[in-house]
């Protein structure tokens, strides 16, 4: 089966820097990279997500970059506020009907003032 | 709002106590999930249903049992509960249609003594 390692396990940053969090993954026939943020007390929601006809996606002040040769794919944060201090977690999936995520081990994410 | 929820949000019970979380929605999704989320190892599959008359295990379903009693209600049992499922419980729904992305319950804290 799929297998999503994810890294760093805790990222500390200054308001202001840019984040980056990686994952890889094993099966190549994966097609769909969501990634999900949880504040602390509460549910994982996604908050954007990339297919594999695509190597790049932005909406404002986080994006994600896809590598599908190397199977690997990141989240960007730029411009970090404390409000973007969370657990976020990445997954992998076929897509599609049928088919369920694999997600990563999850990154805490804490911006310093 | 269309929404998933979870009963109970808290409980704490004994060794060898069976044990029933419940997931219902209003979402309309014909796929549901149950997770557990353990610091440092992410979120996990426990068993999945596609439909009503479809149950699947995920990657630790051992020691978990789960109902689908009917499109929108979707229950994980642990039948005879030990420490090491101590765990914060996770349901999930998606709708086929939309890649999989996953909406997840509010999470239900389960300690077992």
């Amino acid at each position: 089966g799929e297998n999503v390692e994810q890294h760093p396990s805790t990222l500390s940053v200054q308001e202001g820097d840019s984040a980056v969090i990686k994952c890889t993954y094993s099966d190549s026939a994966s097609n769909y990279f969501p990634w999900y943020k949880q504040e602390l007390g509460k549910r994982p929601q996604l908050i954007i997500d990339i297919r594999s006809n695509v190597g790049e996606k932005k909406d404002q002040r986080i994006a994600v970059t896809l590598n599908k040769t190397a199977k690997h794919f990141s989240l960007h944060i730029t411009e970090t506020q404390p409000e973007d201090s969370a657990v976020y977690f990445c997954a992998a999936s076929k897509g599609g009907g049928g088919n369920k995520l694999t997600f990563g081990t999850g990154t805490q994410l804490k911006v310093e003032l | 709002d269309a929404d998933v929820t979870q009963t109970p949000r808290n409980r704490i019970t004994k060794t060898g106590k069976r044990i029933m979380l419940e997931c219902s929605q209003t979402k309309g999704h014909d796929r549901m999930y149950w997770y557990r989320q353990d610091p440092g190892l992410g979120l996990r599959l426990i068993y999945y249903s596609f439909d009503v008359k479809d149950i699947n295990k995920g990657e630790i379903s051992d020691g978990y049992s789960v109902s689908r009693q009917a499109q929108a209600k979707f229950s994980l049992s642990l039948e005879s509960a030990i420490p090491n499922q101590t765990a914060l419980y996770f349901c999930a729904t998606s709708d086929p249609g939309s890649y999989n992305e996953q909406f997840f319950g509010p999470g239900t804290r389960l300690t077992v003594l």
